[in-house]
């Protein structure tokens, strides 16, 4: 079964622009979430979405967005990007209907730039 | 979610045994325990979880005491590739997940 995958694996933008970055799901999950980790943060969680709704959401400023589609494949938009924006964005699916697993599958991430 | 503490880093060398013991005085009655593992500019990487007692599979053991309040991953006869962050999570999925990392625990084994 292939595994989470992520596109694109690296990018660099400059201050101000937005970037879309993209998550497809292990097959048959239907929750995906998304994490940002900085050296000085850590791992932090920005939003989850089950079946095309967001469900959970970080404390994150609006400029972070994302959404979900049919096919439970997930994008998250950043808009007007700040240097603190750099980071490796994270993306993991899960089968949380399944009950009591907390059990998520992520991705190799994107690193995001910001110059 | 049921706040965790972890021991910041820890030293071991190879072919010794490793217990990462996490502290999570406030969980609740529906929550799992899942331990997480984490390698540079990779994305965690599940390894176990567990409810309660001991849970055991190819890559760790997970000890769980009766009042689960904390927990104690052991793993065995680690090598220098299990070098990494290795992250414990408290909670249930039901409803929503919204995960709160902790800072971790960055395991370091020498040769």
């Amino acid at each position: 079964k292939a595994g989470v995958t992520q596109t694109p694996r690296y990018l660099i933008k400059t201050r101000g622009q937005q970037v879309t970055l993209s998550c497809s799901p292990i097959s048959g999950h239907r929750s995906v979430s998304w994490y940002q980790q900085t050296p000085g943060q850590g791992l932090q969680f920005l939003f989850e979405y089950f079946s095309e709704t967001q469900r959970n959401k970080g404390n994150f400023p609006g400029r972070f967005s994302g959404r979900q589609f049919s096919n439970s494949r997930s994008e998250m938009n950043v808009s007007t990007l700040e240097l603190g924006d750099s980071a490796l964005y994270l993306c993991a699916s899960s089968r949380p209907e399944t009950g009591g697993s907390y059990e998520q599958y992520f991705g190799p991430g994107t690193r995001l730039t910001v110059t | 979610l049921a706040k965790t503490t972890q021991p910041i880093s820890m030293d071991s060398y190879e072919g010794q045994e490793v217990n990462i013991t996490c502290s999570h005085n406030n969980i609740a009655t529906n929550d799992y325990i899942t331990w997480y593992q984490q390698f540079p500019s990779q994305g965690p990487r599940f390894i176990i979880q567990g409810y309660k007692t001991k849970v055991t599979n190819e890559v760790a053991s997970l000890f769980i005491p009766a009042d689960r309040k904390s927990s104690t991953l052991s793993l065995p006869r680690v090598s220098l590739s299990d070098t990494a962050v290795y992250y414990c999570l408290v909670g249930e999925s039901y409803g929503g997940q919204n995960f709160v990392f902790g800072p971790g625990t960055r395991l370091s084994v020498l040769p």
